[in-house]
């Protein structure tokens, strides 16, 4: 089965700096995605970054950029200027890949991240 | 283009009681799932609907069920409400290897 971990509840950063939130997860799959998803009080879940496994180039998203270390099974995101508006829960999530229509995504608890000004 | 809706936005019911919520995917969107987070928690996978069948399921018990309609909608019912069904559920639409797309979520609260 399937796991993943966030070890930091809650991370704290100052408007305008780095912040690096972390994940591992357990799997024996060779093929599968890897996602970070931001919850802000509106409480939709909205997506930040995908990586797929079979890509060893690591993902950006304008200020959003991952570290994906395969061998390891850490996935850690990369905030960069940090803005008000991030604040909010990140949530890293696991999808197998190659099932079919597959769209189980297997979630760590979150890290609650506060952007102070 | 309209996102992923779900009505209603809160609800409150009391133990033993039966619920429907709904969900609308986004346009253009064929498979729908549905997940339950607990306060504080991650989501947990309830299951999924493509070609209005359920495909998948996660480890949840039979008083769970779903339905997806033509137009791709679908409806998650809970029988025999439990305090412990109290939960965020949330919605989420795609097609076929595409990321999911979140609705805002239902507000179940069993009292």
């Amino acid at each position: 089965a399937q796991t993943v971990t966030q070890s930091q509840p809650e991370m704290s950063v100052q408007e305008a700096e780095t912040v690096t939130l972390s994940c591992t997860y357990d799997t024996s799959e060779n093929n599968y995605y890897l996602f970070w998803y931001k919850q802000p009080p509106s409480r939709q879940m909205i997506l930040v970054i995908r990586q797929e496994a079979y890509k060893q180039q690591n993902a950006t998203e304008n200020r959003f950029s991952v570290n994906f270390q395969k061998a390891a099974k850490s996935f850690s995101l990369k905030i960069s200027d940090s803005q008000l508006g991030d604040t909010a829960m990140y949530f890293c999530a696991f999808m197998k890949g190659n099932a079919g229509n597959n769209r189980k995504l297997i979630w760590g608890l979150g890290t609650s991240l506060a952007v102070n000004p | 283009d309209a996102g992923v809706t779900q009505s209603p936005t809160h609800l409150i019911k009391t133990r033993g009681q039966q619920v429907t919520l709904r969900c609308s995917p986004k346009s253009g969107h064929d498979t729908v799932s549905w997940y339950q987070q607990a306060l504080g928690q991650g989501p947990q996978f309830i299951f999924q609907y493509y070609e209005e069948e359920e495909r998948q399921r996660g480890n949840f018990p039979d008083r769970f069920s779903g339905h997806q309609f033509p137009n791709y909608s679908s409806e998650l019912n809970v029988n025999a409400l439990l305090l412990g069904d109290s939960a965020l559920y949330l919605c989420a639409s795609s097609l076929m290897n595409s990321p999911l797309h979140f609705g805002n979520g239902t507000r179940l609260t069993v009292t």
